[in-house]
């Protein structure tokens, strides 16, 4: 069975950082590309960074670019989001989400699995 | 950037009605790289369906999907009472940024 269970939420001043794990299991982690989208409280899905099954193609919403990274460890069937610089308009639920196309397959992918999120809440 | 549109806000619906939900992008979908996904509230989004009309696996058959280019459809043929949900639609076209539309929330009438 796959599961993606997400960590390392909490309560965060503005400007501070955070470090989210998503730990994956049930498949063959290191051949699927990964994804971090995000919910505001009461709000919609915004993608938020993507990373390729070797850590080659990394992209980033413009809403965060330049403040998280994203990276993955295969050895470790996990992949993270560092997040610094934090603002307000983060505070959020942080969900990681798996591509269905595993590495060899061409196209970008829909989202076939979904973690169950973890909040991030940034505030003073 | 391509926008999603989603209409109407909010369905109002009784239990055995069909819902029709609409999904319009501010450009073309490349290869109908369009998905749905259900969302009930505490949960995590759910696949419904990909490449614009193909079910999601154990997706029951009253869920279908629709449309190419800019504009698209989910159908729900008889609503059962779990459907009652927040639908998304979302664009992975070839190049980033991929995004969602704003949601269409199905409520009991």
């Amino acid at each position: 069975e796959v599961q993606l269970v997400e960590s390392g939420g909490g309560l965060v001043q503005p400007g501070g950082s955070l470090r989210l794990s998503c730990a994956a299991s049930g498949f063959t982690f290191s051949i699927y590309r990964m994804n971090w989208v995000r919910q505001a409280p009461g709000k919609g899905l915004e993608w938020v960074s993507y990373i390729s099954s070797t850590s080659s193609d990394i992209y980033y919403a413009d809403s965060v670019k330049g403040r998280f990274t994203i990276s993955r460890d295969n050895a470790e069937n996990s992949v993270y989001l560092q997040m610094n610089s934090l603002r307000a308009e983060d505070t959020a639920v942080y969900y990681c989400a798996r591509d269905s196309r595993p590495r060899g397959i061409t196209g970008t992918a829909h989202y076939d699995y979904w973690g169950q999120g973890t909040l991030v809440t940034v505030s003073s | 950037e391509i926008v999603l549109t989603q209409s109407p806000g909010t369905l109002s619906l009784s239990p055995g009605e069909r819902a029709t939900l609409s999904c319009r992008a501010s450009q073309s979908v490349s290869s109908s790289y369009l998905a749905w996904y259900q969302q009930k509230p505490g949960q995590a989004p759910r696949l419904l369906i990909y490449g614009a009309s193909s079910r999601a696996t154990g997706i029951p058959d009253r869920f279908s999907g629709s449309g190419s280019g800019t504009d698209f459809t989910l159908t729900i043929s008889r609503l059962e009472p779990e459907d009652f949900a927040v639908y998304y639609c979302h664009q992975y076209g070839s190049s980033p940024p991929w995004t969602f539309g704003q949601g269409t929330k199905v409520e009991i009438k």
